[in-house]
């Protein structure tokens, strides 16, 4: 059964820029596509982007464009989100989900935290 | 690029059914059957409930259902638990996008 293991809690200064991965377990990234979605502290989901690995195809929410690039390793089956220019309104839980025809396999999220 | 529209909460008793609906616009769910549902607990994960609009996952119970009318799409939940408490969110393709709904807690009295 495929799993989608996400890296650890980060703590980024405001203007930083952070990286988070995204590994697939048990199964390869396969010709499915794999977004990235945000949840603000007591929020709701909030779709950044997403990216067919085998196509090397993105596409961005217009809130993101130009701040946030998604991409894939498919040799080591990793997603990856990128994004720069760090604010507080940053601070959320990032979690990586593989799209089938909904998200159907979630990782278990991963805290970034915007803090001076 | 609106978020879909979801009442804030909904509550039922135990053994009731309950509606959530998720309105959107003829950009997204108006124009493609890939709905999907998400039931989130406090602090957990949120997991798949119903995807394709009515369609339900392996493992999933058959109280939940989804229909869609229109730019509307509808969760239903019938004979109600406890268990049910929780955050549910919808979220439509939008021709290469995703759009999420802003979330609808469900309260179970």
């Amino acid at each position: 059964q495929l799993q989608l293991v996400q890296s650890g809690a980060e703590v980024k200064n405001p203007g930083s820029s952070a990286k988070v991965s995204c590994k697939a377990s048990g199964g390869t990234l396969g010709n499915y596509g794999f977004g990235w979605i945000r949840q603000a502290p007591g929020q709701g989901l909030e779709w950044m982007g997403g990216i067919i690995p085998r196509f090397d195809a993105t596409d961005y929410a217009q809130k993101f464009k130009g701040r946030v690039m998604i991409t894939a390793d498919t040799s080591t089956n990793t997603v990856y989100l990128e994004f720069n220019s760090l604010t507080s309104d940053d601070t959320a839980l990032y979690f990586c989900a593989r799209w089938g025809q909904g998200f159907d396999i979630w990782g278990h999220g991963t805290l970034v935290t915007v803090s001076s | 690029q609106s978020a879909l529209t979801q009442p804030a909460s909904v509550s039922g008793s135990p053994g009731q059914s309950i509606t959530i609906s998720c309105t959107g616009t003829s950009y997204d769910i108006g124009s493609y059957n890939l709905v999907s549902w998400y039931q989130q607990h406090s602090g957990k994960v949120p997991k798949i409930i119903i995807f394709g609009v009515s369609e339900r996952p392996s493992g999933i119970s058959s109280r939940f259902s989804g229909s869609k009318s229109g730019v509307t799409a509808s969760l239903t939940i019938s004979a109600l638990q406890a268990e049910d408490e929780a955050d549910y969110y919808c979220c439509s393709y939008a021709g290469t996008l995703r759009i999420f709904g802003g979330g609808t807690k469900l309260t179970v009295l």
